[in-house]
């Protein structure tokens, strides 16, 4: 089982629907969380950090469920630009990061 | 302010050949994580350097080597090249090391170098 997992998708969308991603990890000693997007045969842009508390950045809303080790990505009113990959990554405080191998999104008009 | 530089953007080499890729962090930060990256898969972590020592290490063997100099400016060798260390390496900065007090930090990517193992 991998330390990180995502459901690969992809997810094919119509522009301005919502759209939900999420991302378990098994390292319950884990202590950072962040989501990245990755465009194709380009570099991870980050995206937002996830906090305890539930974070939110315009269309992007992020949530952090220790209990159940799992963090999500929700996106509101799709946008074209939206298509991408969204990779969640898990840090430890050991120096370690992980990230999952992503999930793909196509926002189609 | 420049982002994350990396070199040289491409690389091919033979196996059995060694290599050396560079990267200079962001100004201001102190911290380089190296990655490697398949078609398909997220990237996979190689070494964190934080203030010129190593503060973490992935699942990699021990042909695969970084250091960190004064300037912050980082290398990543790896010996002995196979077919597969055929990726795309990645190099990315924090302004802080990850560790016991530094529990959040985020890391900014360079471009990356594209090596073929040939």
């Amino acid at each position: 089982r991998k330390e990180v997992e995502q459901d690969p998708g992809p997810f094919n969308v119509p522009e301005g629907a919502t759209v939900a991603f999420n991302c378990t990890y098994s390292n319950s000693a884990s202590q950072s969380f962040f989501w990245y997007r990755q465009d194709c045969r380009k570099e991870p842009k980050l995206l937002m950090s996830v906090y305890s508390s539930g974070n939110e950045d315009g269309r992007f809303t992020a949530q952090l469920n220790r209990a159940s080790q799992y963090i999500s990505l929700l996106i509101r009113d799709s946008k074209l630009s939206d298509s991408a990959t969204y990779l969640c990554v898990v840090n430890t405080n050991a120096g370690k990061s992980t990230f999952g191998d992503g999930t793909t999104l196509t926002v189609k008009p | 302010d420049a982002g994350v530089t990396q070199s040289p953007t491409h690389l091919i080499k033979t196996r059995g050949q060694h290599v050396t890729l560079r990267c200079s962090p962001i100004s201001g930060h102190k911290s380089v994580s190296w990655y490697q990256q398949v078609l398909g898969q997220g990237p996979q972590f190689i070494f964190q350097y934080y203030e010129k020592e190593e503060r973490g290490r992935g699942n990699f063997p021990d042909r695969f080597s970084a250091r960190q100099f004064p300037n912050y400016s980082s290398e990543l060798n790896v010996n002995a090249l196979l077919l597969g260390d055929s990726a795309l390496y990645l190099c990315a900065s924090s302004l802080e090391g990850q560790g016991r007090s530094h529990p959040n930090y985020e890391q900014y990517f360079g471009p990356g170098t594209r090596l073929t193992v040939t």
